[in-house]
């Protein structure tokens, strides 16, 4: 599938290196998303972007900052992570915000040390 | 806010059985349910979804059910194979803050033994 393609799709890092998640979605959506999947827990919604304007923030450490340059490109810049950071980070898309159907990516394992 | 509760954690069926797995939601402004499976190594993709005007939904093998007075759904997988071997979430909507979004259920992983 090419729909939304992220990079890397693995990623491991000590907890004072600086890196960034790349998500690219080629639907025309106008929507992206950030989730956290973490083991024995449900998808955790991290960041919402709408027509490249940041509408939702979850309540994310500041250590996770997110950037939609736009439309179609997402990344999520990463520095000073915790080990309890680790988990399958996994990208979305929808046509537009709200309840539509979402589009994942294959997601990026990231492991911190 | 939300809070969607999925049941079981895991499940295990024989190939040709059926399989059904529950959701429970709070919001009793949640319109869309939508789930979703995950292979392993994988992304989740959505399978079925259900809008509150209507009580059921049927595709092939794989159905829903909604009860909004009681608010739980469901799905229903017939005749169980091996490649429906997966996680699935289920998930409903909720408005927080002036926006609409999804909220996933813990996950049930789904085991049809050949």
């Amino acid at each position: 599938e090419t729909g939304v393609t992220q990079t890397p799709r693995h990623l491991v890092m000590g907890m004072t290196n600086k890196k960034s998640l790349k998500c690219e979605q080629h639907l025309g959506h106008n929507a992206m998303y950030w989730y956290k999947q973490s083991a024995k827990k449900p998808l955790e919604l991290m960041f919402v972007y709408s027509l490249e304007e940041r509408v939702e923030n979850n309540s994310v450490p500041s250590r996770f900052s997110p950037e939609c340059p736009n439309s179609s490109h997402l990344f999520l810049h990463l520095h000073t992570l915790q080990p309890e950071d680790s988990a399958l980070y996994l990208c979305a898309s929808t046509r537009d915000r709200g309840t539509d159907t979402q589009y994942f990516g294959p997601g990026t394992r990231l492991t911190v040390l | 806010g939300e809070n969607v509760e999925q049941h079981p954690s895991t499940l295990s069926v024989q190939e040709g059985d059926s399989a059904v797995i529950k959701c429970t939601y709070s919001d009793s402004a949640s319109n869309y349910f939508p789930w979703y499976k995950q292979e392993l190594g994988k992304r989740p993709q959505l399978i079925i979804d259900i809008r509150s005007n209507v009580g059921e939904k049927k595709d092939q093998r794989i159905a829903v059910t909604l009860n909004k007075t009681a608010k739980h759904f469901s799905l229903h997988i017939t005749e169980t194979q091996p490649e429906d071997s997966a996680v699935y979430f289920c998930a409903a909507t909720s408005w927080q803050g002036g926006s609409e979004k999804l909220v996933f259920g813990k996950g049930t992983k789904l085991t049809v033994n050949p």
